[in-house]
């Protein structure tokens, strides 16, 4: 399989708590995005950073990218019962080029508890 | 709603049949992506299109399975012959060419009994 390691697996926190979730992948990218998805519902775009950047805000998110690990990690701060769903990770082929698909991780499901 | 639209949003079949779905990406959208989605596990890239011709298949794709994008528009995804490991979320994404961000469908879910 192409796709990297997230951990933890699984996450439970209780809300206004800061969550933190770990990303790994395998080969040279140009960015690293992060997506979130409901149970049982489509992914949405989260965040894009770039190889070049180290680390990247938007909102209650912070991203960081650490190239030399193959390794990204996902904050959340202040985290809200909303924000219960899973993260994955991804990632476009290996040489960079068009983001014509995406390796995704296999994911960190948060439940953010009231 | 100008989101990507999946129809049907759950499908179950028998073993042995066939089954079509469909995928409107975002209009102005000229890249379409299927991938498939088991659980407990992240999406895998299956196949893609740019405009109407389809520039890359996954090897998860067998022979059984068929994408079309006519008119690089709607695009269809065919599996035939259905196997019950073919049993998982089928999701459609669309982007712009100069984009990386992709959007999703809100996936079909296939049950093969």
């Amino acid at each position: 399989s192409q796709q990297g390691e997230e951990d933890p697996q699984a996450l439970s926190i209780q809300e206004g708590e800061n969550a933190t979730m770990n990303c790994s992948y395998k080969t040279s990218i140009n960015n690293l995005q992060w997506y979130r998805q409901n149970s049982g519902r489509g992914l949405v775009h989260l965040i894009l950073i770039r190889s070049n950047e180290r680390e990247k805000h938007s909102g209650r998110l912070r991203v960081t990218l650490d190239t030399s690990k193959k390794s990204s990690s996902l904050l959340i701060t202040a985290s809200r019962a909303a924000d219960t769903a899973s993260y994955f990770c991804a990632w476009p082929p290996e040489g960079g080029g068009s983001n014509y698909k995406l390796t995704f991780g296999k994911g960190t499901l948060l439940t953010v508890n009231p | 709603d100008t989101g990507v639209s999946q129809n049907p949003r759950h499908k179950i079949t028998k073993r042995g049949q066939n089954v079509t779905f469909r995928c409107d990406p975002i209009s102005e959208h000229n890249r379409l992506y299927w991938y498939r989605q088991t659980l407990g596990q992240g999406p895998e890239f299956l196949t893609y299109f740019q405009n109407e011709a389809q520039l890359e298949k996954s090897r998860l794709l067998s022979d059984r399975f068929s994408a079309e994008r006519p008119k690089g528009s709607f695009s269809t995804l065919e599996i035939q012959r259905t196997e019950q490991g073919d049993s998982a979320m089928y999701l459609c994404a669309s982007s712009l060419r100069t984009s990386n961000e992709q959007f999703f469908g809100p996936g079909t879910r296939l049950t093969v009994l």
